[in-house]
C-alpha cells in the first residue's frame, strides 16, 4: 500500500541555518503531496502542497518540489527562525481515496 | 471564518465514563475526520465521513462511535472510557477527495484516569 517515510527527529539547527527535512513516498498512481506544520499545543496547518510531478509548493519561505523520479518531496528553507520550531508532517493523497497517508512527523528545534 | 471548531479543549474522565467530542466546520466541506495523536505514534485515523450520511472506520476504531449529524457536524463518542484512550483528538475536514488537503481543529486533550 501507499506509505510516507520522513527523516527521524528531532532536527536541531541554529537560527539562520539552511533546513532540509526529507520525505519519500510509495504510491501506485500519481498522488498529491502535502507538508503540514504543528506548532506546540496547536492543530496541524497545511503548509504547502503539490499536485503533479515537478510542481513546487511554497509558503512562508518553505519550499518542496514533487520529484517523481526519486519519489521525494523534501521540505527546504533557506534561513530558519526560532519561530519555525514545530513538528512537520509529510502526507499524500491518491485518487478518490478519502484518507491522507501520513508520515510520522519530524520535530524541528531552532536555537537562537 | 472559524474553520473547524472542536469542543471541549480539555477533559478528564474516570474509567468507564462516557463523553462526546464535538466538531463543526463552516467551510462547506463534504468529508470530515477524527484522528488521535499519541507521543511517538503520529496521527492515527479513528473514523471518517466521506459525505453527510456516511461513516467509515479508520485505523483504530475500537472503543469509539461517530455520528455525522449534518454536513457541518461530526461527533466522536467514547461509550466507556479507558486509560488507553488518553490522547489528543483532532477533527479535520476537507473536500472530497482531499486534493486540497485538510483543515484541522485545535484539538481536545483527553485524560482518562
Amino acid at each position: 500500500g501507499d506509505s510516507v517515510t520522513q527523516m527521524e527527529g528531532p532536527v536541531t539547527l541554529s537560527e539562520e541555518a539552511f533546513l532540509t527535512i526529507n520525505c519519500t513516498y510509495t504510491a501506485t498512481g500519481y498522488p498529491s503531496l502535502f507538508w503540514y506544520v504543528q506548532y506546540p499545543g496547536e492543530g496541524l496547518q497545511l503548509l504547502l502542497k503539490a499536485t503533479k510531478a515537478d510542481d513546487k509548493g511554497s509558503n512562508k519561505g518553505f519550499e518542496a518540489t514533487y520529484r517523481k523520479e526519486t519519489t521525494s518531496f523534501h521540505l527546504e528553507k533557506g534561513s530558519v527562525q526560532v519561530s519555525d520550531s514545530a513538528v512537520y508532517f509529510c502526507a499524500l493523497s491518491e485518487g478518490s481515496n478519502y484518507q491522507l497517508i501520513w508520515g510520522a512527523g519530524t520535530k524541528l528545534i531552532i536555537k537562537p | 471564518n472559524a474553520g473547524v471548531t472542536q469542543t471541549p479543549k480539555f477533559q478528564v474522565l474516570k474509567t468507564g465514563q462516557s463523553m462526546t467530542l464535538q466538531c463543526a466546520q463552516d467551510m462547506n466541506h463534504n468529508s470530515m475526520y477524527w484522528y488521535r495523536q499519541d507521543p511517538g505514534m503520529g496521527l492515527r485515523l479513528i473514523y471518517y465521513s466521506a459525505s453527510e450520511g456516511t461513516t467509515d472506520k479508520g485505523e483504530v476504531p475500537n472503543g469509539y462511535n461517530v455520528s455525522r449529524l449534518n454536513k457541518r457536524e461530526f461527533s466522536l463518542r467514547l461509550e466507556s472510557a479507558a486509560p488507553s484512550q488518553t490522547s489528543v483528538y483532532f477533527c479535520a475536514s476537507g473536500r472530497a477527495p482531499p486534493g486540497g488537503g485538510y483543515t484541522f481543529g485545535s484539538g481536545t486533550r483527553l485524560t482518562v484516569v
